[in-house]
């Protein structure tokens, strides 16, 4: 079936610098969301987007929904350490909501 | 806010117990979910249920049931815990799409089968 592939899986930047985590569908979503959890803690969510090509802005993190509605990412400006945590995307599949794997983000200050 | 509890954070079992897991919303959401997170894995759902007494089979129902009697409570159960279910269970609602709509989750219950 429809799975949401999310990379990297892993990653591990210095404060400051620039991170951006994808998903890619191997089907068109009607829409994808992004849902953030700190460590310890369970998935919150971040955003959702619709439209093809959608570009959306919550301060220093940037979503994208890809012109074909098969892909989308996240990118974060300028990391700070309370970014960290694991990030992940996810879209419908029938009437399931499926999730990426994730991509974990650790800071080092 | 939406809240959605757990019954335990932390729980420790034995092999072939049954195991009960309760979850509580408090927003009148018609959607209830239950995921089991490991990792690398992500999220895996592993049932869902869209009304009262109404459930469907997620992508990794075996070994699992659940129960949902009234509509705030979702309760997931074990019915012969093994090892290979050890891992962190996350219940989530959600209003009334069970595909698009935002979900809510709770706190967790990270489940050790000894």
């Amino acid at each position: 079936g429809q799975q949401v592939m999310q990379i990297p899986q892993y990653q591990h930047v210095q404060e400051g610098e620039d991170f951006t985590t994808y998903c890619n569908s191997s089907t068109t979503l009607s829409n994808i969301q992004w849902y953030k959890q700190r460590p310890g803690g369970h998935p919150v969510f971040l955003i959702q987007l619709v439209k093809s090509g959608e570009v959306k802005k919550q301060k220093r993190l940037t979503f994208q929904f890809g012109e074909a509605k098969k892909n989308s990412s996240l990118h974060i400006t300028a990391t700070q350490t309370t970014d960290v945590g694991t990030y992940f995307c996810a879209g419908p599949r029938g009437n399931k909501l499926v999730f990426g794997a994730g991509t974990i983000l650790r800071v080092k200050s | 806010d939406v809240k959605v509890t757990q019954s335990s954070r932390y729980l420790v079992k034995r092999t072939g117990e049954k195991v009960f897991l309760e979850c509580v919303q408090d927003m009148d959401h018609e959607n209830m979910f239950w995921y089991r997170q490991d990792p690398g894995l992500g999220l895996r759902l592993i049932y869902f249920s869209y009304d009262v007494k109404m459930k469907e089979k997620g992508d990794i129902p075996e070994g699992y049931s659940v129960s949902r009697e009234k509509k705030e409570r979702f309760s997931l159960i074990l019915e012969s815990a093994s090892t290979n279910q050890t891992s962190m269970y996350l219940c989530a609602s959600s209003l009334t799409d069970t595909s698009t709509d935002t979900q809510y989750f709770g706190p967790g219950t990270r489940l050790t089968v000894l």
